[in-house]
């Protein structure tokens, strides 16, 4: 299995500011992925984020608004920028395992804005 | 499109019943279906997972079952306890390469 953590676990910030969310995880990844969970809805999937190369941006995501860093195999970070109340969530990083459709979840980030 | 419907949207229960959560998909193809449990300011853990050719998957007291032809699952939670009280999640993966479709969840609540 793999332990995922994220900081900060929570945040309310301004409009128009920006947040970096922070991914670790304590065991070496191929790729992992970073999630958005707006309120009453499901998980959807933001981009996938390899090591040493650009992260991959689903439909409807842009790396000026959602960029990502991948500078080692056990960390990644996700930035919300010029942030609106629209982006209030909960983002959530996550990692494959070793068995066969395993995958997991760090515990989110609840980002309020106002 | 491909879509997870779960159903109920939220459901209430006393602490030692039964209860069966439902799931609907349209994903196509299929490769695997999964069952989370999401508690309260924590992510997602998997409970089930069932490819194409399982029937039906144990974990402790969360069963799944799963009829590929019909594209329905469901998870039955035996004797509840009051740590079930949670978001429970239908994820449904199709072809290799493509993301994971996510249901919008059961939020069950077991009073005692």
């Amino acid at each position: 299995s793999a332990v995922i953590s994220q900081k900060p676990s929570r945040d309310i910030c301004q409009r128009g500011t920006s947040l970096t969310i922070q991914c670790q995880v304590d065991s070496q990844v191929t790729m992992m992925f970073w999630y958005r969970q707006q309120p009453g809805q499901s998980l959807t999937l933001i981009a996938t984020a390899n090591q040493g190369s650009e992260a991959t941006y689903e439909s409807g995501f842009v790396i000026d608004k959602f960029p990502i860093s991948r500078p080692n195999l056990t960390f990644s970070t996700l930035t919300v920028s010029n942030m609106s109340p629209e982006d209030s969530s909960i983002y959530l990083c996550s990692v494959e395992g070793t068995g066969d459709y395993e995958q997991y979840f760090g515990p989110g980030t609840r980002l309020t804005v106002t | 499109k491909n879509q997870v419907e779960q159903s109920p949207q939220s459901l209430i229960i006393l602490e030692g019943k039964n209860c069966t959560l439902q799931c609907n998909y349209t994903v196509s193809p299929f490769s695997n279906l999964r069952w989370y449990k999401q508690d309260t300011g924590r992510g997602p853990v998997s409970l089930t997972i069932m490819t194409f050719s399982e029937n039906t998957k144990s974990n402790g007291r969360y069963t799944a079952t799963l009829d590929a032809d019909t594209k329905q699952s469901s998870l039955h939670i035996t004797a509840s306890q009051l740590s079930d009280s949670a978001s429970y999640i239908c994820v449904v993966s199709g072809q290799a390469g493509t993301a994971l479709i996510f249901g919008k969840g059961t939020t069950l609540s077991v009073s005692s």
